[in-house]
């Protein structure tokens, strides 16, 4: 079975533009999260979507949203980058939408540089 | 949210078991406990998780104190592969928070 899948690994972005992350989730699972990770704040939820629908979401602005498709396969958008927003983007897969008892499975990232 | 506090990093010799600690003094009766480490240039990778009982499996052993308020995680015997960066999680079902996570080096 496939793992769950990024494109683009690598991003390179200048202030002010907007930037869509793609992700592809183990086939059968129908929950995604995203988490950001930055080495001056770690792994930060972002948001996570099952069945198409946002389920929950972290503290992050609204110039971050995402969506999921029919097929459980989910984008995420930043609108108008900053600086800050260079980071490794982390999308994650699951079979239930409540992560208490279940193993997420991560992707191997995408490198956004925000210049 | 409930927090988790680790050491920020820990060494191992090869071949010899290693006990992660994980103080989480203020979980609620419904967190679950996760283990997940990072290897350098990959994204998490689940390790275990429980919720009141000890729980083993092919990668390593979770055990929970009685009142829950710490765990500690157990790899039997560290190869090199292991170095990475573990991280304890709580999870009340919505979401993983991650901290800072203990990262582990393995002397050959």
């Amino acid at each position: 079975k496939a793992g769950v899948t990024q494109t683009p690994r690598y991003l390179i972005k200048t202030r002010g533009q907007q930037v869509t992350l793609s992700c592809s989730p183990i086939s059968g699972h129908r929950s995604v999260s995203w988490y950001q990770q930055t080495p001056g704040q770690g792994l930060q939820f972002l948001f996570e979507y099952f069945s198409e629908t946002q389920r929950n979401k972290g503290n992050f602005p609204g110039r971050f949203s995402g969506r999921q498709f029919s097929n459980s396969r989910s984008e995420m958008n930043v609108s108008t980058l900053e600086l800050g927003d260079s980071a490794l983007y982390l999308c994650a897969s699951s079979l239930e939408g409540q992560v208490y008892n279940n193993e997420q499975f991560f992707g191997p990232g995408t490198r956004l540089t925000v210049l | 949210d409930a927090k988790t506090t680790q050491p920020n990093s820990m060494e191992s010799n090869e071949e010899e078991p290693v006990h992660l600690p994980c103080n989480h003094s203020t979980i609620s009766g419904t967190d679950y406990i996760h283990w997940y480490r990072q290897l350098p240039s990959q994204g998490p990778e689940y390790v275990i998780h429980g919720l009141t009982s000890n729980v083993n499996n092919r990668m390593a052993s979770l055990a929970i104190a009685e009142d829950r308020k710490s765990s500690t995680l157990i790899l039997h015997r560290a190869t090199l592969r292991d170095a990475a960066v573990y991280y304890c999680i709580l999870d009340a079902g919505n979401m993983l928070t991650f901290g800072g996570g203990t990262r582990l080096m393995v002397k050959p």
